[in-house]
């Protein structure tokens, strides 16, 4: 059971660059996430995912797009990358219930230059 | 959802119990609170969650107030490993029993284990 896996582990884009940060879970967990945490500074919200086929914006989507196509998966795309994207990107999963918490992945670091 | 005060650090000696407070004055009365906790560039991992009640399992204690406007994380035998960030978070959850991602992860507790 390897939980939830994101790569890659670190990455380094020019600006305008595009690039995909895949997540997987094998827990079969409905619910998933895409936060970002930049240095010293809590997580936020970028987009979530309530099953396959619906995904919605959290607090910080501009600059970002998901799919949710299985309830394995779920990528974050970055189109064209800026500056200001340089951060901790972490994909989380919840089963649905209040009794399971998050799992959280090991998270990929990018850095925009 | 209710906001949450932290201290923003605290030390604990290796072995010791560790105490880790958390104000939330203006909780509801279907909120949760958890606590997490972030080891140094790792993801943040699960610790425990409680409603009303006190809660324990084999990482930590919660104990919450009679009036649930505050709770305490309890490391019972602390470790150089427990060296982290902790955060308190009440999450309101819906009738399905998530809170659809909305984990407002604030400065938390820095907490310093030492020998």
């Amino acid at each position: 059971n390897a939980g939830v896996t994101q790569t890659p582990k670190f990455r380094i884009l020019k600006i305008g660059q595009s690039m995909t940060l895949q997540c997987t879970q094998d827990m079969n967990h409905n619910y998933m996430y895409w936060y970002r945490q930049d240095p010293g500074m809590g997580l936020k919200l970028i987009y979530y995912s309530v099953g396959a086929g619906i995904t919605d914006k959290g607090e910080v989507p501009n600059g970002y797009n998901v799919s949710r196509s299985t309830t394995e998966d779920f990528p974050l795309r970055l189109e064209l990358a800026a500056p200001s994207q340089t951060s901790v990107y972490f994909c989380a999963s919840e089963r649905g219930r209040p009794n399971y918490g998050y799992t959280f992945g090991s998270g990929t670091r990018l850095t925009v230059v | 959802d209710a906001k949450t005060t932290q201290p923003p650090s605290m030390d604990c000696a290796e072995g010791r119990a560790a105490n880790l407070p958390c104000n939330h004055s203006t909780i509801s009365g279907n909120e949760y609170v958890y606590w997490y906790r972030q080891i140094h560039s790792q993801g943040p991992q699960y610790i425990i969650h409680g409603l009303k009640n006190n809660e324990t399992n084999e990482m930590a204690s919660l104990i919450i107030t009679e009036d649930r406007k505050s709770s305490t994380l309890i490391l019972p035998h602390a470790t150089l490993r427990d060296t982290a960030v902790y955060y308190c978070i009440v999450i309101l959850a819906n009738a399905g029993g998530t809170s659809y991602g909305k984990l407002t992860f604030g400065q938390g507790t820095i907490l310093t284990v030492h020998p």
